[in-house]
């Protein structure tokens, strides 16, 4: 079965530092790897997507991700964190179902905290 | 394209009541899905439409839970008797087409049982 593991529950930075946020997922076929963020009482917000090609992806506000197929690995990154990207943010796979995807399995989400 | 609208944005309600939620996706796409968010969790499916056909329905959907898109537009999800159990964030996500667009998000409804 799908599934998404997102090892850290609670980071956090300082403002201006560098950021890396984990993400594995389990799944059998190419996946499609998303990463979404979520402001306290608010819905999701995409931050970029991996369907196939290049490796590397930029997404808004400053973020990429890799995708590593032999670690099974989605990492985002940021190379300067600012005070507002405090939030929650959460990796999903796209889930295939007879061979139509149509639904998200999502991490239980990394709570990212910045520092003055 | 004014987003994904859900309605109410919050709710508490008495634990035995009936309560309803709608979603309107952004217009034209076809495809809508409901999740649900519990405090420190990811979003977990509830369910996905593509236009009025409901096609599939998490094991987490309960009999008490119902979901309807009559007209390929709106949807609203329903939940019968509810429990405490029930108290989260639901979640509507509409997209047009898949893979090669993501699932656009509303806001929610956050429902407390009291």
């Amino acid at each position: 079965a799908q599934s998404v593991t997102q090892p850290d529950i609670h980071i956090t930075v300082s403002e201006g530092a560098s950021l890396e946020l984990r993400c594995n997922y389990s799944y059998g076929a190419t996946p499609y790897l998303f990463w979404y963020v979520q402001s306290p009482g608010q819905g999701l917000q995409l931050l970029l997507k991996y369907f196939s090609g290049d490796t590397l992806v930029q997404g808004i506000k400053g973020f990429e991700a890799e995708f590593k197929r032999s670690q099974s690995s989605f990492n985002l990154r940021k190379p300067s964190v600012h005070w507002s990207d405090a939030a929650e943010y959460f990796c999903a796979v796209g889930a295939d179902e007879g061979g139509a995807t149509n639904k998200l399995i999502f991490g239980t989400g990394t709570l990212l905290a910045v520092q003055p | 394209d004014t987003g994904v609208s859900q309605d109410p944005r919050h709710k508490i309600t008495k634990r035995g009541q009936n309560v309803t939620f709608r979603c309107d996706p952004i217009s034209e796409h076809n495809r809508l899905y409901w999740y649900r968010q519990t405090l420190g969790q990811g979003p977990e499916f509830l369910t996905y439409f593509q236009n009025e056909a409901q096609l599939e329905k998490s094991r987490l959907l309960s009999d008490r839970f119902s979901a309807e898109r009559p007209k390929g537009s709106f949807s609203t999800l329903e939940i019968q008797r509810t429990e405490q159990g029930d108290s989260a964030m639901y979640l509507c996500a509409s997209s047009p087409r898949w893979p090669n667009t993501e699932a656009f998000f509303g806001q929610g409804t956050r429902l407390t049982v009291v």
